[in-house]
């Protein structure tokens, strides 16, 4: 079963709109992390957000916990054409070193 | 990109053959990982390794086993391959033992199992 899970599926905008997307888990985590993946590459690692951090900043990107709805979201301000690509989350699923993605959001950027 | 490499890239293979994707890392870090991403799945995590000669199952080990004799390599096989074993085979690694560690991921390996 998905730990994580990302809503939306997909997403579509225009260049220079902010993108949201979040993530839903099932257990209690110790951190989460989201990764962005483009078409046929392998996953890069965007940001890592602590269990008892509630929000944190990477650049453009903003990432938010709230461990009681066990949700996250990931925002990207000013999108960038660059920025279409499928995004995951992954838990470490409270305590072990192995991650769960999920399913991921699949984000296209208009220019 | 972090010293990764997946070798094959690329593979069409036979139902019923063995198949081995090799994983080298030139990082030098402790843990290995061994996914495979479907579409509607995400990463699906199949086995890792945590040390030389040490592994374990992940989430979707069945027909599948791996070997880790030196650091730098992790050998995924499919002992018999088959249809829904077609998939997109990633390798990551990660550097020490704190769950709050970054993975990096190789290039992938596109299998196709006819």
């Amino acid at each position: 079963s998905q730990q994580g899970e990302e809503d939306p599926q997909a997403l579509s905008i225009q260049e220079g709109e902010n993108a949201t997307m979040n993530c839903s888990y099932k257990t209690s985590i110790n951190n989460l992390q989201w990764y962005r993946q483009n078409s046929g590459r392998g996953l890069v690692h965007l940001i890592l957000i602590r269990s008892n951090e509630r929000e944190k900043h990477s650049g453009r990107l903003r990432v938010t916990l709230d461990t009681s709805k066990k949700s996250s979201s990931l925002l990207i301000t000013a999108s960038r054409a660059a920025d279409t690509a499928s995004y995951f989350c992954a838990t470490d699923g409270g305590g072990t070193y192995k991650y769960i993605f999920g399913t991921g959001t699949r984000l296209k950027v208009l220019a | 990109d972090a010293g990764i490499t997946q070798s094959p890239r690329h593979k069409v293979t036979e139902t019923g053959t063995p198949v081995t994707l090799r994983c080298h890392q030139t990082e030098n870090h402790r843990y290995m990982y061994w996914y495979r991403q479907d579409p509607g799945h995400g990463l699906r995590l199949i086995h890792y390794s945590y040390g030389v000669k040490d592994t374990d199952k992940g989430e979707v080990s069945d027909g599948y086993s791996v070997s880790r004799s030196k650091t730098e390599d992790f050998l995924l096989t499919l002992e018999s391959a088959t249809s829904s074993q077609t998939s997109v085979y990633f390798c990551a690694i990660s550097e020490s033992v704190r769950f709050a560690d970054t993975q990096y991921f190789g290039p992938g390996t596109r299998l196709t199992v006819l």
